[in-house]
């Protein structure tokens, strides 16, 4: 798992709640992710973020939102817009670094956090 | 089409088998294909990655294959054993950086 941390492990909600998973990296990585994975299916891009103050819509980013404060810290709301959020979360993050080939698009990812709906 | 397509979906093997897992893919923009190993309840862990650049390459008992007119590339487990079980993942990648996910290969070594 690196240098990434993830919190909770497990994470149940009501419906009509927002709930907020953690991610934060010490690996001094300038990009970080957010994934959905589903059983029997790969990973789904939710956000990601490249530089702080900046973040992207990925594939499925309804009823998603992010933020990027700080360059180790990238945390997912999963709000009540979501209408099937049980699943596993798994946050990533990568180098950067423009024309190293070998290093680039290399993500390294934290434990998960199972986010179940109640 | 960002689609990486992978087979098969699960796979059981003999302890010392060769397990091999293909992926297909469309974007010829592609140019970064990784391969991800995830246990249970754990995240997947970078197992080894290759550029179209090399039709090949070998990192212990793992081997990539890699056929780019085919627009396809393989994983070969070499003397798998019971502790290799686990959910593999085929990925691509462009320019954009983002990472493209095959849906996985649940794979069980039988000791």
């Amino acid at each position: 798992d690196g240098g990434i941390t993830q919190s909770p492990k497990y994470l149940f909600r009501k419906e009509g709640q927002n709930v907020t998973l953690s991610c934060e990296q010490n690996l001094n990585h300038d990009a970080m992710y957010w994934y959905r994975q589903d059983p029997g299916q790969g990973l789904r891009l939710i956000y990601y973020s490249q530089i702080v103050n900046d973040f992207q819509k990925g594939d499925i980013a309804e009823g998603y939102s992010v933020s990027r404060e700080k360059k180790e810290s990238f945390p997912l709301t999963v709000t009540s817009a979501q209408k099937n959020p049980t699943a596993f979360y798994l946050c990533a993050s990568s180098i950067v670094k423009v024309g190293l080939a070998g290093f680039r698009d290399t993500q390294y990812f934290g434990p998960g956090t199972r986010l179940t709906v109640l | 089409q960002q689609q990486v397509k992978q087979s098969p979906q699960s796979l059981i093997v003999q302890k010392g088998g060769i397990p091999i897992i293909n992926c297909a893919y469309e974007n010829t923009a592609f140019d970064y294909f990784p391969w991800y190993q995830q246990f249970p309840g754990k995240g997947p862990a970078l197992l080894i990655a290759i550029r179209p650049d090399v039709s090949e390459k070998k990192e212990g008992r793992f081997t990539i294959s890699f056929n780019k007119s085919a627009k396809q590339f393989s994983l070969h487990i070499m003397d798998s054993q019971p502790g290799d079980s686990a959910t593999y993942f085929c990925a691509a990648s462009g320019a954009a950086r983002q990472l493209t996910f095959g849906s996985g290969t649940q794979l069980t070594v039988l000791p």
